[in-house]
């Protein structure tokens, strides 16, 4: 069965440093990956989606994620945190076009001044 | 362009009721899904319609059913309700209901079941 994992449930960081948040895929076929973000009480928005072009994906708000197929990882970075930043991040995995998102448990970032 | 669009935004039910929430997605899109999300069991598929058929269903019991209209406006229908089923209810509009088109979410339902 297709899975998604986050590593890390709940990340911290000072505004300016980089944020990394971790994602690893298991599927048998190349997905289509997708990170999404949570304020809350707000449904999802769409940060950025990888479905076989370009490795490296660049989304909203300075943030991208790069598809290493031989680690099946898709990690969000952004070189630099903002308070605003502060939130639920989801990665998903679509196995192949015309199924389900399949949702990793989410990672709560928080940003120190 | 009018985003995804739920109704009501906060549902207070007592067990053993049903309720109804609905989705009105972009306009042009054929395609909804329904996620129900839980601190537990966090982000669920509940089921897909496209152009009024189900065509995706997740693992969840026969209480839980949708509809779809015409105009691709969607509804949720939970019978017999149970404290579990407290969660926020998202939609998620498409244009095909495929993942290269991506899908666009609304802001969901809270529903509390007391």
């Amino acid at each position: 069965a297709q899975s998604v994992t986050q590593l890390g449930s709940h990340v911290s960081v000072s505004e300016g440093a980089l944020v990394l948040l971790r994602c690893n895929y298991s599927s048998s076929v190349p997905p289509y990956l997708f990170w999404y973000v949570q304020y809350p009480n707000q449904g999802l928005q769409l940060l950025l989606k990888y479905t076989s072009a370009a490795t490296l994906v660049k989304g909203i708000n300075g943030f991208e994620a790069e598809f290493k197929k031989s680690e099946t990882s898709f990690h969000l970075t952004k070189p630099s945190a903002h308070m605003s930043d502060a939130a639920e991040y989801f990665c998903a995995v679509s196995p192949r076009a015309g199924t389900a998102l399949i949702f990793g448990k989410g990672t709560t970032l928080s940003v120190s001044s | 362009k009018a985003g995804v669009t739920q109704t009501p935004r906060y549902l207070i039910k007592t067990r053993g009721q049903q309720v109804t929430l609905s989705c009105s997605p972009i306009s042009g899109h054929r395609s909804v899904s329904w996620y129900q999300q839980t601190p537990g069991q966090g982000l669920q598929f509940l089921f897909e319609y496209f152009s009024e058929t189900q065509r995706n269903k997740g693992n969840f019991p026969g209480r839980f059913s949708g509809r779809q209209f015409s105009n691709s406006r969607s509804e949720m229908n939970v019978s017999t309700l149970e404290l579990g089923d407290s969660a926020l209810y998202l939609c998620a509009s498409s244009l095909e209901g495929t993942a290269d088109y991506g899908y666009t979410f609304g802001s969901g339902t809270r529903l509390t079941v007391v």
